[in-house]
């Protein structure tokens, strides 16, 4: 199993601005998901993305993946208030493929 | 029911004291994760069951810690003679089936304070 690592901790941004959070991971992956936590509480699955995926999108989320770099990003377009959540990405692994480990996230704040 | 279910949402007790938390899952779901999140920090993984087996126990942090699953669904986590350490929001989650590709979906927590 491994973990992703968000960038970066803390983001804030006026509402209708584009939000970018990139994720960063160590080893081969089977494919990577996007979570989105408010308040402290449950994750909502927001996207995956399959190891020979290069880009997906999702409503105003974009996801793109470069297994080069072993790194991931999510875009949010035309962000609102309500985006304003903690954003996390569990990459699998090829080893360890039912374990999701999640890392600490990055906070969006997105100012009205 | 229509997700997962957590209860109780809330718990206060006194160091010392022994907790269960419950975790219904979504219905048809053969995995089932708890997880723990302290204040301000990322999720860590405790245990996952597959069906009522728990393949893999290796993030429960002591022996005061343990999980059962019965019938394919219900799931307690138990912490035994609670520290003020264990407080935290612990969150379960499921899917469909074991696997790769497979989304979780996950229960609103169970915010635990130990005093």
């Amino acid at each position: 199993s491994q973990q992703g690592e968000e960038d970066p901790q803390a983001l804030s941004i006026q509402e209708g601005e584009n939000a970018t959070m990139n994720c960063s991971y160590k080893t081969s992956i089977n494919n990577l998901q996007w979570y989105r936590q408010n308040s402290g509480r449950g994750l909502v699955h927001l996207i995956l993305i399959r190891s020979n995926e290069r880009e997906k999108h999702s409503g105003r989320l974009r996801v793109t993946l470069d297994t080069s770099k072993k790194s991931s990003s999510l875009l949010i377009t035309a962000s609102r208030a309500a985006d304003t959540a903690s954003y996390f990405c569990a990459p699998t692994a090829m080893d360890s493929s039912y374990k999701l480990i999640f890392g600490s996230g990055t906070r969006l704040l997105v100012r009205p | 029911g229509a997700g997962v279910s957590q209860s109780p949402s809330n718990k206060v007790t006194e160091k010392g004291k022994d907790v269960e938390l419950r975790c219904d899952p979504i219905s048809g779901h053969t995995a089932l994760y708890w997880y723990r999140q302290s204040l301000g920090q990322g999720l860590e993984f405790l245990i996952y069951f597959q069906g009522n087996s728990a393949p893999d126990k290796s993030g429960l942090p002591s022996d005061r810690f343990s999980a059962e699953r019965t019938g394919g669904s219900v799931s307690t986590l138990t912490i035994q003679r609670t520290q003020q350490e264990d407080s935290a929001v612990y969150l379960c989650a499921s899917s469909l089936q074991w696997g790769t590709n497979e989304k979780l979906f996950f229960g609103s927590g169970t915010q635990l304070s130990v005093l």
